[in-house]
């Protein structure tokens, strides 16, 4: 059980194309979906946190209108890349968090390696 | 400002062995302190998970030993095995926090020589 999935797990787009990033909870509901950036041998940086049927709360710097984030169901949400340009290659990964349990666990996906040529 | 610090940041251990990873936290409102394990490429894994309420957490090869007065928490990898090399997160989450965000730190490397 607790199994996240993302999708695609790897893409490779041209600088100025939108890229979009979907995160499914697949055996269990989500009420909060968290996306997190990832640089090569750094730990999780907390882009935005998303509740299912309200707007996302982003972190400080940011971009909303860059990074998207819509959590349409309490199993899905989706992080659009808006105008990708070389630097918002990175690793991306969501985190869903089990409403169902006491302890409210956060399970993560395997990630998706963007790379903006 | 880093709300959990873990150290070290590498950590080399021979098989056999036990590998320990230590943090630290100064936020009184964190009630609850995952550790997670991450193969390069790949999301991180829950491993094992306290709260405050008891001082030890053992599952199978993985103990969290955990000190409330010194707001420090440990892992414990016992019988450290090559296939346990991965990178290492703690976390904690504040009680007072409805979405639930957790605070990482920054992560050790494990490397365990066979």
């Amino acid at each position: 059980g607790a199994v996240v999935s993302q999708h695609p797990s790897r893409v490779i787009c041209k600088s100025g194309t939108s890229v979009k990033i979907e995160c499914r909870s697949l055996d269990f509901q989500a009420t909060t979906m968290f996306w997190y950036r990832q640089f090569p041998k750094k730990s999780l940086m907390l882009m935005a946190t998303s509740n299912e049927g309200s707007k996302a709360t982003y972190e400080q710097g940011v971009e909303k209108d860059k990074f998207l984030i819509n959590h349409a169901s309490l199993t899905l949400s989706t992080l659009t890349v808006t105008s990708a340009h070389p630097e918002d290659s990175s690793f991306y990964i969501c985190s869903a968090r089990m409403a169902q349990s006491s302890y409210n666990e956060q399970f993560f996906g395997p990630g998706t390696r963007l790379t903006v040529l | 400002q880093q709300q959990v610090k873990q150290s070290p940041q590498s950590l080399i251990v021979q098989k056999g062995g036990i590998s320990i990873i230590n943090c630290a936290y100064e936020n009184t409102a964190f009630d609850y302190f995952p550790w997670y394990q991450q193969f390069p490429g790949k999301g991180p894994a829950l491993l094992i998970a306290i709260r405050p309420d008891v001082s030890e957490k053992k599952e199978g090869r993985f103990t969290i030993s955990f000190n409330k007065s010194a707001k420090q928490f440990s892992l414990h990898i016992m019988d450290s095995q090559p296939g346990d090399s991965a990178t290492y997160f703690c976390a904690a989450r504040n009680r007072g926090s409805t979405l639930g965000r957790l605070y990482f730190g920054r992560g050790t490397q494990l490397t365990v020589w066979p």
